[in-house]
């Protein structure tokens, strides 16, 4: 069965901070695609990123970086030098064969920053 | 539109009621997610269609539920009878078409339901 964990309900840091969110995932699957969302005050869902299990590249957009590691079945987002703007809750999801495809989501982690 | 779409954006309703919620995906995604959120919590999977093929109910949490789609234009979600319990943002979301490819889902900003 498939599953993923964000065991961080809720972080607190001041702006500025690096801030790393926690995801570990459960799969069957060799193949599978990993998925961070933003959901911010305003309540709509923001796609970040997409990255297929056969690709272990860290990627790096702006200020944001994610830490993709099979090894551990984790894939974890970074927020460099935290802005107020940054504050959301942060949902990690998973997909594959064994689901079908469809997302399987975490519980999500609520970020904030404070100024 | 450029994205999904949702209507209402809130509905108070009494009890008992029935309520029926709309969802227009981006054009030209074959497949449209209904998921359901209470406050505080993460994302429920209800129902899910893709093309013409069945959809997927497996989500949805009681006979009260249902949603249909055209094609592979607007779909709505009804909920029958309802209950204080189903009081929650009810996100839409589309994407193209599933598989190898595994594009990522698109949201609408939700309806928000209160039921009184």
């Amino acid at each position: 069965a498939q599953k993923v964990t964000q065991a961080q309900t809720e972080i607190s840091v001041v702006e500025k901070e690096d801030v790393t969110l926690d995801c570990v995932y459960e799969t069957r699957d060799t193949t599978y695609y990993l998925f961070w969302y933003k959901q911010p005050p305003s309540g709509e869902l923001v796609f970040l990123i997409r990255r297929n299990s056969f690709d272990e590249q860290n990627e790096i957009s702006g200020r944001y970086s994610w830490n993709f590691q099979k090894s551990t079945s984790s894939f974890n987002f970074t927020i460099t030098a935290s802005q107020v703007v940054d504050s959301a809750v942060y949902f990690c999801a998973l997909s594959g064969m064994d689901s079908n495809y469809q997302l399987i989501w975490g519980a999500g982690t609520k970020l904030i920053i404070k100024p | 539109g450029a994205g999904v779409s949702q209507s209402p954006s809130n509905k108070v309703t009494e009890k008992g009621k029935d309520v029926e919620l709309r969802c227009d995906p981006i054009s030209g995604h074959t497949a449209l997610y209904w998921y359901r959120q209470r406050l505080g919590q993460g994302l429920e999977f209800l129902i899910y269609f893709q093309g013409n093929s069945a959809p997927d109910k497996s989500g949805l949490p009681s006979d009260r539920f249902s949603a249909e789609r055209t094609g592979e234009s607007v779909s709505t979600l009804t909920i029958q009878r309802t209950q204080q319990e189903d009081s929650a943002v009810y996100l839409c979301a589309s994407s193209l078409a599933l598989g190898a490819a595994n594009q990522p889902q698109h949201f609408g900003d939700g309806t928000r339901l209160s039921i009184l």
